[in-house]
């Protein structure tokens, strides 16, 4: 019944390695989004779709890469990890693209070592 | 200036005070606001939409002064449970921006 799920939960990889993060929801809404939440707290929008379009696409390594197969999944990509890419990152999802209530996954907890 | 900017705290308020805190924010057209809380190592979830003429959910009162560009949230009768990180965040041009969180800690 989870409405918006992500996995893996935890990854500790190495500086180099290549992961991706999955997200699902059941909500049916049309919009999902990639957040970033560092050490200090601050949540960061990454990427937003609507309806599997890109809309929303902030000031990210192009080593980000989203993908979104159908407007219930979008999946993160990255590639040649760094330290600085330690952080959690938060999949969500909403109805509209003003927002409204977003619902956010669990939480995938990314540690780069 | 930040565009949404919160006193991060910590608030650390005995049970059963009542607190309150403000977030300021930028952009004078900004469309909507909303109070999310996030707990430790959890997810946020939304708490409550402010709306123009304020409005009340419990414990909990928000309320939007558009002169002054900020948004409150007032807790009454504090609980343990209300120990988390309270995020606000505002729609402006369609996107959501979010603050960087005040953190309430409840003391018995």
């Amino acid at each position: 019944d989870t409405a918006v799920s992500q996995t893996p939960k935890y990854l500790v990889t190495q500086m180099g390695n290549d992961k991706s993060i999955k997200c699902e929801q059941n909500l049916g809404h049309d919009t999902m989004y990639w957040y970033k939440q560092d050490s200090k707290k601050f949540l960061k929008i990454m990427f937003s779709y609507n309806n599997k379009e890109l809309i929303i696409n902030e000031t990210v390594p192009n080593r980000f890469s989203p993908k979104s197969p159908d407007k219930a999944h979008l999946n993160l990509h990255i590639n040649s990890l760094e330290l600085g890419d330690s952080a959690v990152y938060f999949c969500a999802s909403s109805t509209g693209r003003s927002g409204n209530t977003i619902y956010f996954g669990e939480g995938s907890w990314l540690t780069v070592v | 200036r930040k565009e949404v900017e919160q006193d991060p705290g910590p608030f650390n308020v005995p049970e059963g005070a009542t607190v309150a805190f403000n977030c300021t924010y930028s952009n004078s057209a900004s469309q909507s606001f909303f109070w999310y809380r996030q707990d430790c190592r959890k997810e946020p979830k939304l708490l409550m939409s402010v709306y123009s003429s304020g409005n009340e959910d419990g414990r909990f009162t928000a309320q939007l002064n558009r002169a002054s560009q900020y948004i409150s949230l007032l807790i009454r009768d504090s609980k343990l449970s209300d120990s988390a990180t309270y995020l606000c965040v505002v729609n402006s041009n369609y996107q959501l921006i979010w603050g960087a969180g005040t953190k309430l800690i409840i003391k018995p």
